[in-house]
């Protein structure tokens, strides 16, 4: 079955100390995996998508890799506005996507 | 450029009653897709339009449905609600199903 699956859950970080997020992927056929960013009360915003193994996208303080198995979003000197919820998505043959439960992220000042 | 937009933003129902709630996607873009968001299952896909045409669906019962018009634009309908069909239902639009999605706000939906 296809399935995406982040890690940690929730990650509470001081302003300043860098980190990484996790999104491990096993489906069949993966057509890109995508990032987006989610505030409360909103709808997900766009951040990166990847399609193959061994690439990076970079925005501002955030770096997004991809292996066969797995994509990291890293956290460079994060700021108290990176708080939100990060949501990555696989996107399947077929035209259907699948998402991750996301990693809610806190930045104390 | 206009973003993708979603009428009603809030939407209160009883269970049995039906709703209808419609996404306008960016200027362009041919692919819409709906999707349902609540706490304990998180972002869950619900069906793609392209063209007129929906080219996949996920596994919702048939009360869900979904259509879309010769503009791109695109509606929902759930029939009979459930206290469990209360969600965020979010639509996104892309230029051709196969890139990045962008969203719209959402519909939040209460069923009482």
């Amino acid at each position: 079955e296809d399935q995406v699956t982040q890690s940690p859950e929730a990650l509470r970080l001081q302003e300043g100390e860098s980190s990484s997020l996790n999104c491990s992927y096993t489906v069949s056929g993966l057509r890109g995996l995508f990032w987006y960013r989610q505030d409360p009360g909103k709808g997900p915003e766009f951040l990166f998508t990847l399609y193959s193994a061994g690439e990076e996208k970079e925005k501002e303080r955030l770096k997004a890799t991809l292996t066969k198995k797995e994509s990291f979003l890293h956290i460079t000197a994060p700021k108290p506005e990176d708080s939100a919820t990060y949501l990555c998505a696989a996107r399947l043959g077929g035209f259907k996507t699948i998402f991750g439960a996301g990693t809610r992220l806190f930045v104390k000042a | 450029k206009a973003g993708v937009t979603q009428t009603p933003r809030y939407l209160i129902k009883t269970r049995g009653q039906q709703v209808t709630l419609s996404c306008s996607p960016i200027s362009g873009h041919r692919s819409v897709s709906w999707y349902q968001q609540t706490p304990g299952q998180g972002l869950q896909f619900l069906f793609e339009y392209f063209s007129e045409t929906q080219r996949n669906k996920g596994n919702f019962p048939g009360r869900f449905s979904g259509r879309q018009f010769s503009n791109s634009r695109s509606e929902m309908n759930v029939s009979t609600l459930e206290l469990g069909d209360s969600a965020l239902y979010l639509c996104a639009s892309s230029l051709s199903g196969d890139g990045e999605q962008y969203f719209g706000p959402g519909t939040r939906l209460t069923v009482t």
